[in-house]
Order: C-alpha cells, then sequence, then structure tokens
C-alpha cells in the first residue's frame, strides 16, 4: 500500500474552496486514490476517488497530478457542516479494498 | 434501506469477558469489513470478508474473530477482552471491491 502524506490541519472561510492537499509519492499504477471525512465521531463518509483522470461529484472534485503522486481534493463551497477530518487512502490492489486511516488533515470551516 | 447498523452502540466489559458485535446491512453488499478507531487515531482494519462464508485477517486481527455465517450479517467477536480493546468499533460494508465503502454509526467498548 503507497504511504500517504497530508497537512495536519487547515482552516477555510465559509463560502469559499477548500484546497486539501495529498502526496503520495510511492503509488504504483493500478492503485486507486480514495478520499473519505469523518464528522465528530460519526462513520467515515466516503467523498470520491479516482485513478489516474480527475473526477466530480456533487461533494468535491479531485485532482490528481500527471506522475499520480499527488492529489488534491476541491469542496468548492465549505460550509460549516465540512469541518471535518479528511482521509486520504491509497488501499492498493488485492481481493478487497483495505483502507489504511492514517491521522487525516483536520478542515475547519469558519464564518 | 437501514443500511449498515451496528448492535450494540454502547458496551462495558471487565476483562476476561467475552461478547459479539453484530453488523447488519440491507444493501445485498459482498464485502464487508470491522475496523476500529483508536482516540486520536484514524482507523485500523480488523478483519474483512469477501463474500458469505470467507473471513481474512486485516491489519491488526489479534484477540478477535469473525464470522459471516449469511450474506447480511458480519459477526465480530472478543472471546477474552482486554483494556487495549478499548476503542470504537466500525464496520462497513461494499458492493465490490472498488469504490465506496458504507460505514456504520460505530459500537463505543470499554474495557475495565
Amino acid at each position: 500500500d503507497a504511504k500517504t502524506t497530508q497537512p495536519t490541519s487547515m482552516d477555510c472561510a465559509e463560502g469559499r474552496a477548500a484546497n486539501l492537499p495529498c502526496n503520495h509519492s510511492t503509488i504504483s499504477g493500478n492503485e486507486y486514490v480514495y478520499w473519505y471525512r469523518q464528522i465528530h465521531s460519526q462513520g467515515p463518509q466516503y467523498i470520491i476517488h479516482g485513478l489516474k483522470n480527475n473526477e466530480t461529484n456533487e461533494m468535491a472534485s479531485l485532482i490528481i497530478t500527471e506522475d499520480r503522486k499527488s492529489s488534491t481534493l476541491i469542496l468548492p463551497h465549505a460550509t460549516l457542516r465540512d469541518t471535518a477530518v479528511y482521509y486520504c487512502i491509497v488501499p492498493g490492489t488485492g481481493t478487497a479494498s483495505k483502507l489504511t486511516f492514517g491521522t487525516g488533515t483536520r478542515l475547519q470551516v469558519t464564518l | 434501506n437501514a443500511g449498515v447498523t451496528q448492535t450494540p452502540k454502547f458496551r462495558v466489559l471487565k476483562t476476561g469477558q467475552s461478547m459479539t458485535l453484530l453488523c447488519a446491512q440491507d444493501m445485498n453488499h459482498e464485502y464487508m469489513y470491522w475496523y476500529r478507531q483508536d482516540p486520536g487515531m484514524g482507523l485500523r482494519l480488523i478483519h474483512y470478508s469477501v463474500g458469505e462464508g470467507t473471513t481474512a485477517k486485516g491489519e491488526v486481527p489479534d484477540g478477535y474473530n469473525v464470522s459471516r455465517l449469511k450474506k447480511q450479517n458480519f459477526l465480530l467477536g472478543l472471546e477474552s477482552a482486554a483494556p487495549s480493546q478499548t476503542s470504537v468499533y466500525f464496520c462497513a460494508s461494499s458492493p465490490r471491491e472498488v469504490g465506496e465503502q458504507f460505514f456504520g454509526p460505530g459500537t463505543r467498548l470499554t474495557v475495565l
């Protein structure tokens, strides 16, 4: 499994875009990048995943660099409800997606 | 759909006691997972299952056993609880290997 590196914490003003970086320099060619978030002590919530191309859904956009060694999760218009810990995960390949959650980035959205 | 449910929500055990945590999903998912989360840490995978009747070890399997007798249920057992197993336990399910895992609300377990 590729190791990921994320900043410990970030702040973002409500209504602005939140850009959360992740470094995964040891990723291999067929490994996906996943993003989850955890609000308070709730169960993690899936946000998005991608392999090579940029991805967008109703929650966020995922930008993966051409060399795939890093990615950025973009929340286009952050709200207070987006305050959470965000995890960037590269689970590797195999018979199941065995997610390994590091300590993530604590995003604080403020007024 | 109820999604992924976990029973119980809270439990306090004494050292050496045993218990079983139940995870149920009504989405007909093949894959199911058990994670634990210690204070201030990310989740770690305990065991997982790729289908009814199958189980496999994850990152931290010691002290736990699991069973998947029915597709919709994934049981996590602690035969002899230890204080080091004090944690929040999350169950998840997914329809396929790649893609979203759906998480339950968690079980908060304290072992005294």
